[in-house]
């Protein structure tokens, strides 16, 4: 079954600090990967997404995420974190369901605190 | 451009009662999907529909229904709620369901809760 595993509960930076948030995932064949921010009371933003190419994916908001096959890893990245960016932050790979459509497989969420 | 919109944004029932949610998805996106987020966990996948069929469904019990209509809205129903079923119920939408280069967009929620 595909899987994804974000170990951190919380990460906290100092603002101006790179950030990195942890992502693992298990899947049977080529994985799909994605990132989503969640800010209190919201709904899911859409951060970035690797489907195949190169393994440095940019996405919005200066965030970027390494893809890593060996080490079956999909990490998000900033240069620079601003307090803003506080928020929660979930790892996802797409699943098939049946007839070829599909659905996340979230992981568990990681809170991101930056301090001033 | 308008994004995905959910109603209502809050709900309180009780155990036992019914509950209808409701989802317009991104003006020109035919796939709507439906998600459960229980506080302190990541979304989990209820149902999937395109073109006004079912095409997934996550590990739910029956009492968890949905349909699309033609404007590719769609409703999510809940049946003899449990307090187990207070959670965050997100709606999902993209241009087709099938390819994954088409991202899903998320909607606010419907926080529910069951007294």
């Amino acid at each position: 079954a595909q899987s994804v595993a974000q170990p951190e509960d919380q990460v906290n930076v100092a603002e101006g600090n790179p950030l990195t948030v942890k992502c693992t995932y298990s899947v049977s064949g080529n994985p799909y990967l994605f990132w989503y921010v969640q800010y209190p009371n919201r709904g899911l933003q859409f951060l970035l997404k690797y489907i195949t190419g190169d393994n440095l994916v940019k996405g919005s908001y200066g965030f970027e995420a390494e893809f890593n096959k060996s080490q079956t890893s999909f990490h998000l990245k900033k240069p620079s974190a601003l307090v803003s960016d506080s928020a929660l932050y979930f790892c996802a790979v797409r699943d098939r369901v049946s007839g070829g459509y599909n659905k996340l497989i979230f992981g568990a969420g990681t809170r991101l605190a930056v301090h001033p | 451009d308008a994004g995905v919109t959910q109603s209502p944004t809050h709900l309180i029932k009780t155990r036992g009662q019914h509950v209808t949610l409701r989802c317009s998805p991104i003006s020109g996106h035919k796939s709507v999907s439906w998600y459960q987020q229980v506080l302190g966990q990541g979304p989990q996948f209820i149902f999937q529909y395109y073109e006004k069929e079912e095409r997934g469904r996550g590990n739910f019990p029956d009492r968890f229904s949905a349909r699309q209509f033609p404007n590719y809205s769609s409703e999510l129903n809940v049946n003899a709620l449990l307090l187990g079923d207070s959670a965050l119920y997100l709606c999902a939408s993209s241009l087709a369901g099938q390819s994954p280069y088409n991202e899903q967009f998320f909607g606010p929620g419907t926080r529910l809760t069951v007294l």
